[in-house]
C-alpha cells in the first residue's frame, strides 16, 4: 500500500509569491488533515477534510491560506501571498473512517513540505 | 484547552541502556494518543497507538502506556541502539477529532 505523497519536498520561495503544496492520502483514506511545524514551536492542526468537504478549518491561520480537495481525493494547501512566518514544515495526513468519522483509526502522514520563505 | 507536554527536551544514553520517555496532557478527553518517530529531514512515523480503553501498547522493544485518568504515558525503549536516534513525538486526538502534539524529545543514542 503507498504511503501519504507530499510534493514538493522542498519549496523556497520570495515573500509575496505564491506556493502550492500538494498532498495524495492513501487510496481509500476519506480523511485528510493538514499540520505544520514552524520553526521551534509544536506541530499543530491546520484543517480537515473529509472527502471532499472541508469538516474543520480552524487551525487555518489566515485567509492567505486555502485549502482544497478536489473530488476528495488528493489535496492543495495554497498560500497567497506568502509572508516570511509562513517558513516551517508542512504535513498531510490521511486516516481510514472505521464506521465512526470522529474517531480514526490513526493517523499516517508523509514526508512534508519544508517551506522557505526568503 | 488541550496541552501535551514531553519530558525530557532532549536525551542522551549510551548504547544498551534502558529508557523512558514520558509524555502528559491536560485534557483526558480523548479518543487516543500515539507515539511517532521523526528523524532529521524525514516525516512522521507512527511507533504506537493507544486507544483510549487501552493501557498498554508493545512492538518489539518499545513498550508505550496510558493512564488517562492522571493524563500521562511513556514510551519505554528497551536495549536501545545508535538507530533509535530521532525525535519522539507524542501527540493526543482529542474529541474535536484534532491531534495535539507535544514539542518531542530528541533522543541520541551513543554507541
Amino acid at each position: 500500500e503507498a504511503g501519504v505523497t507530499q510534493f514538493p519536498s522542498h519549496s523556497v520561495i520570495e515573500k509575496g509569491q505564491t506556493v502550492t503544496l500538494r498532498c495524495d492520502p492513501i487510496s481509500g483514506h476519506d480523511n485528510l488533515y493538514w499540520y505544520r511545524r514552524v520553526m521551534g514551536k509544536e506541530i499543530k492542526f491546520l484543517l480537515h477534510f473529509v472527502k471532499e468537504s472541508k469538516q474543520d478549518e480552524s487551525g487555518m491561520p489566515n485567509n492567505r491560506f486555502l485549502a482544497e480537495r478536489t473530488g476528495g481525493t488528493y489535496s492543495t494547501l495554497k498560500v497567497q501571498p506568502a509572508e516570511l512566518e509562513d517558513s516551517g514544515v508542512y504535513f498531510c495526513a490521511s486516516s481510514q473512517v472505521r464506521g465512526d468519522p470522529i474517531s480514526p483509526y490513526g493517523y499516517t502522514f508523509g514526508s512534508g513540505t519544508r517551506l522557505t520563505v526568503v | 484547552k488541550q496541552e501535551v507536554t514531553q519530558i525530557p527536551a532532549a536525551l542522551s544514553v549510551p548504547e544498551g541502556e534502558n529508557l523512558v520517555l514520558n509524555c502528559s496532557f491536560t485534557d483526558s478527553a480523548i479518543y487516543n494518543l500515539q507515539w511517532f518517530r521523526q528523524d532529521p529531514g524525514k516525516g512522521l512515523t507512527s511507533l504506537l497507538l493507544i486507544q483510549s480503553s487501552q493501557r498498554e501498547q508493545t512492538s518489539g522493544r518499545l513498550n508505550a502506556s496510558l493512564d488517562k485518568s492522571s493524563g500521562r504515558s511513556t514510551l519505554y525503549i528497551a536495549a536501545s541502539q545508535p538507530g533509535d536516534s530521532a525525535t519522539y513525538l507524542c501527540a493526543v486526538l482529542t474529541y474535536g477529532n484534532k491531534l495535539v502534539f507535544g514539542a518531542g524529545t530528541i533522543l541520541r543514542v551513543k554507541s
